[in-house]
């Protein structure tokens, strides 16, 4: 089983709401990231978690705010965003961080307004 | 010079025919290569994982690589229709230990009944 699970799959929010984006896996994984894309452009890296601690963040703005509760999940808090965030989010897990293959969700479309 | 580097195509094949799809990268300590295969508002779907020189084979895909050149590529045999999508080549950073994946551009394929 290859599974990552995001939700929601769709989400629409004004730039003053707050909202997370969740991820869940259960394959026993202890690297999980988050990845934004936009149109026609490949997966930028935003955030890399092993064994549930931050180990990178690749400059993302403080709006995002990233979570993770424990080994299966991951969340994305959202607050104070533009309509230039407006991408598909996108989680992935791996076994681990070093080398290992990595698995995507099927991505949360957000468009802010 | 980008990181990873792919032709954006669209690269077009007749159906039946093998579809060629090439890349290159900059940084000579790159340990894992990996194919995405990514449908039109879709997330991407790991197609191939390669990490020593020469070829992978798995099925109608042949993963192929040479580190002395910095050039990976993937070869898709029988091309099918459903095979139309854009192709990522991703490539861990450094010797690999972040999870960073540094993805190209992608490479479009349209597979022509």
């Amino acid at each position: 089983d290859t599974e990552v699970t995001q939700t929601p799959k769709h989400l629409v929010m004004g730039m003053t709401n707050k909202k997370s984006l969740k991820c869940e896996q259960h394959m026993g994984h202890r690297a999980m990231y988050w990845y934004k894309q936009k149109a026609k452009k490949p997966p930028e890296l935003m955030f890399v978690y092993s064994y549930e601690k931050l180990s990178i963040n690749e400059s993302v703005p403080s709006r995002f705010s990233p979570e993770c509760p424990n080994s299966s999940l991951l969340n994305l808090h959202l607050h104070a965003l533009q309509p230039e965030d407006s991408a598909l989010y996108l989680c992935a897990s791996s076994h681990r961080t070093e080398n290992t293959e990595a698995f995507f969700g099927q991505g949360t479309r957000l468009t802010v307004v | 010079q980008k990181e990873v580097e792919q032709n954006s195509g669209p690269l077009s094949v007749p159906e039946g025919a093998i579809a060629s799809l090439n890349c290159t990268y900059s940084d000579r300590v790159s340990q894992s290569f990996f194919w995405y295969r990514q449908y039109s508002g879709k997330s991407p779907e790991l197609i191939m994982s390669i990490y020593s020189n020469g070829d992978k084979e798995d099925g109608r895909f042949t993963a192929q690589l040479n580190k002395a050149s910095q050039y990976v590529s993937l070869l898709i045999r029988d091309s099918q229709p459903s095979d139309s999508a854009t192709y990522l080549c991703a490539v861990t950073q450094g010797s690999g230990n972040t999870g960073k994946l540094i993805f190209g551009q992608g490479t479009t394929l349209q597979v022509k009944p």
